[in-house]
């Protein structure tokens, strides 16, 4: 079975600042990985995702996760927030060879003007 | 192009009422799902269809049944309400398990 594990259920950060959001995962089989995002009273949307090849993969927006395979990890960075960051974060897992995606608890991450 | 659409947007029942909910892709993919999201919780999988004519449970498949009669919809079914039924459903579509998956806005649910 897999599981995500996301430290951190609050994040409050200043604008500006650095902010790293945590993701572990437990899988016996290889996985793809996911951060979605879900801004208030709205569905979640894609943020980025890790398949294969490079193990840093970057989002539109300056977002940038990095999978680490040996502490089964796939953190969530961005260097500089804005206010606009402001919402919830699930990381996510699916098994290569499974039809679903299992999620994280989530992290709300609030940026502080 | 809509996307992934659900509705209703919000309800309220009474415990032991049921209710369907519909949720509609135009996007022409396989695999549809249904989610229960509760704080603290994050989302949790109740169904899913890899298909046409194809269901299969999730995590948290017990109160609920679903029908995916054609491609295109998937419906939530809640025979009779429980209180702790009471959250925000999202019903979500992808290409494949290794695909993006799009979520709908989510419909909210109360069950008194």
């Amino acid at each position: 079975a897999q599981s995500v594990t996301q430290l951190d259920s609050q994040v409050p950060v200043f604008e500006e600042a650095p902010v790293e959001l945590r993701c572990n995962y437990s899988s016996s089989v290889s996985v793809y990985l996911f951060w979605y995002v879900q801004y208030p009273n709205q569905g979640l949307q894609l943020l980025l995702k890790y398949l294969s090849g490079s193990t840093l993969v970057e989002s539109i927006n300056g977002f940038e996760a990095e999978f680490n395979k040996s502490q089964t990890s796939f953190h969530l960075r961005k260097p500089s927030v804005h206010i606009s960051d402001t919402a919830e974060y699930f990381c996510a897992v699916s098994p290569t060879s499974y039809d679903k995606v299992i999620f994280g608890p989530g992290t709300s991450l609030s940026v502080i003007p | 192009n809509a996307g992934v659409t659900q509705t209703p947007k919000f309800r309220v029942l009474k415990t032991g009422q049921s209710m369907t909910l519909l949720c509609a892709q135009d996007m022409n993919h396989e695999y549809m799902y249904w989610y229960r999201q509760d704080p603290g919780m994050g989302l949790r999988l109740i169904h899913y269809s890899v298909g046409e004519g194809t269901t299969a449970k999730g995590e948290v498949p017990d109160g609920y049944n679903v029908s995916r009669l054609k491609k295109q919809n998937f419906l939530l079914g809640l025979e009779s309400a429980a209180p702790s039924q009471t959250s925000v459903y999202f019903c979500a579509s992808g290409a494949s398990g290794r695909n993006e998956q799009f979520f709908g806005p989510g419909t909210r649910l109360t069950v008194l």
